[in-house]
């Protein structure tokens, strides 16, 4: 079965600074990778994906994901947090079968002045 | 387009009462329909999946169930709720196979009081 842990549970960035969320996935075969936000009392948004091929992704928003087999890893960028972005991020790993993904317990972000 | 709609938004239910929260997609057909619950801390859970009419899969024993009484209508469903039932549930859908992306609606709020 496939599981997702970000091991972050809250980070807090200053406006304007660069941002990375944590995420490592375990799954026996290629994973289909997922980045979700939430904002505050929402559902969930799709940032971006990853299936096959280049193995940096971009998303929306001005956001990145790197794709690293090696290390098991798919970790969210962003050059420059704006204000805006404060939210909770979501992981998400899904099957070749695609019928499911499974969730990590997600990251919150908030973004200093 | 595709668009995802689910209600009631937001609901306060005694315990010992009854649920039903429903959920339709429009501009599609054949979805792959899902519930979640989110509570804090703890990500998202799938509680149940469908992948046709009157196919139901659940996730978690717990005190709901599902039903898809139409190919773009997915209700959870309780006839007696507990106050382990409050929560934030998110319906999604998603067209399966290979590579699944799910999309998800606004969410609806349950305390049960």
């Amino acid at each position: 079965a496939q599981s997702v842990t970000q091991p972050d549970i809250h980070i807090t960035v200053s406006e304007g600074a660069s941002l990375e969320l944590r995420c490592n996935y375990s799954y026996g075969a290629t994973p289909y990778l997922f980045w979700y936000v939430q904002s505050p009392g929402q559902g969930l948004q799709l940032l971006l994906k990853y299936f096959s091929g280049d193995t940096l992704v971009q998303g929306i928003k001005g956001f990145e994901a790197e794709f690293k087999r090696s290390q098991s890893s798919f970790n969210l960028r962003k050059p420059s947090v704006h204000w805006s972005d404060a939210a909770e991020y979501f992981c998400a790993v899904g099957a070749s079968s695609g019928d499911k993904l499974t969730f990590g317990t997600g990251t919150r972000l908030a973004v200093r002045p | 387009s595709q668009t995802i709609h689910q209600w009631p938004a937001t609901l306060v239910q005694p315990v010992g009462s009854p649920l039903s929260l429903e959920c339709t997609v429009e501009g599609t057909s054949n979805p792959n329909l899902y519930w979640y619950r989110q509570a804090a801390g703890r990500g998202l859970q799938l509680l149940f999946y469908s992948v046709g009419i009157g196919q139901i899969s659940s996730e978690v024993p717990q005190n709901l169930s599902a039903s898809r009484p139409q190919d773009r209508q997915f209700i959870l469903s309780s006839k007696k709720l507990l106050l382990s039932d409050s929560g934030f549930y998110l319906c999604a859908w998603g067209m399966g196979g290979t590579g699944n992306t799910i999309y998800f609606g606004e969410g609806s709020w349950l305390t049960v009081v």
